[in-house]
């Protein structure tokens, strides 16, 4: 079963307006979780690095700002696109580890949030 | 800095066909090596994974990879593909200073029946 749940699945918005996106670890806690980006036949890019119980850290080129990152507990952190536009339509994907390392162990993904903004 | 390169974008073949795609990455440390598959509609899943040890690596679905240290590479192979194996297939790689997961740009399998 999944280990990672990500909601909302898909989400239209108007230009302009903000969207929370929620990733949750089932059955773990996750201190570090991963939000990419994957363009249509593109792959995944990593935008951020989220820390619970700190900032996130972003890549070069991602708007903090833009793109807020908070990961209040030990098993969520949400992703708010603020202000969105058309360009930021979007495949949204997180990811986190299982609790025995960041990397000794394979990501787990959630299913992905499609964001459409009008 | 960290980069990944997979020189097949699509690859068609038919069925029974041997597969094997190309990887390569561009890090001097200790890296972690994926490959990923998405099939249509659905998440990722994990294929297989290297971390240390033996190069030749065995994943699920009959699926292997070789980690080529001199060469930085990590090519994916199938003996004989199945039409369900049509899907994505990225690459990844973890280094260890960065502490990121890099992907691929991804590589577009279409097996024909």
């Amino acid at each position: 079963g999944a280990v990672v749940s990500q909601h909302p699945s898909r989400v239209i918005c108007k230009s302009g307006t903000s969207v929370k996106i929620e990733c949750r670890s089932l059955d773990f806690q996750a201190t570090t979780m991963f939000w990419y980006r994957q363009f249509p036949k593109q792959s995944l890019m990593l935008m951020a690095t989220s820390n619970e119980g700190s900032k996130a850290t972003y890549e070069q080129g991602v708007e903090k700002d833009k793109f807020l990152i908070n990961h209040a507990s030990l098993t969520l952190s949400t992703l708010t696109v603020t202000s969105a536009h058309p360009e930021d339509s979007s495949f949204y994907i997180c990811s986190a580890p299982l609790p025995d390392g960041v990397f000794s162990s394979p990501l787990h993904f959630g299913n992905g949030t499609r964001l459409t903004v009008t | 800095a960290q980069s990944v390169s997979q020189h097949n974008h699509h690859v068609i073949l038919s069925e029974a066909a041997s597969l094997e795609l190309g990887c390569n990455y561009s890090y001097g440390g200790t890296v972690n090596l994926f490959w990923y598959v998405q099939y249509p509609g659905q998440h990722l899943q994990l294929l297989l994974k290297y971390f240390s040890g033996d190069p030749l690596v065995k994943g699920i679905k009959g699926f292997e990879a070789e980690f080529i240290k001199s060469k930085f590479s990590f090519n994916l192979r199938k003996p004989s593909v199945q039409w369900s194996d049509t899907a994505e297939y990225f690459c990844a790689v973890y280094g260890g200073a960065t502490n990121k997961l890099i992907f691929g740009t991804g590589t577009l399998l279409a097996v024909q029946p």
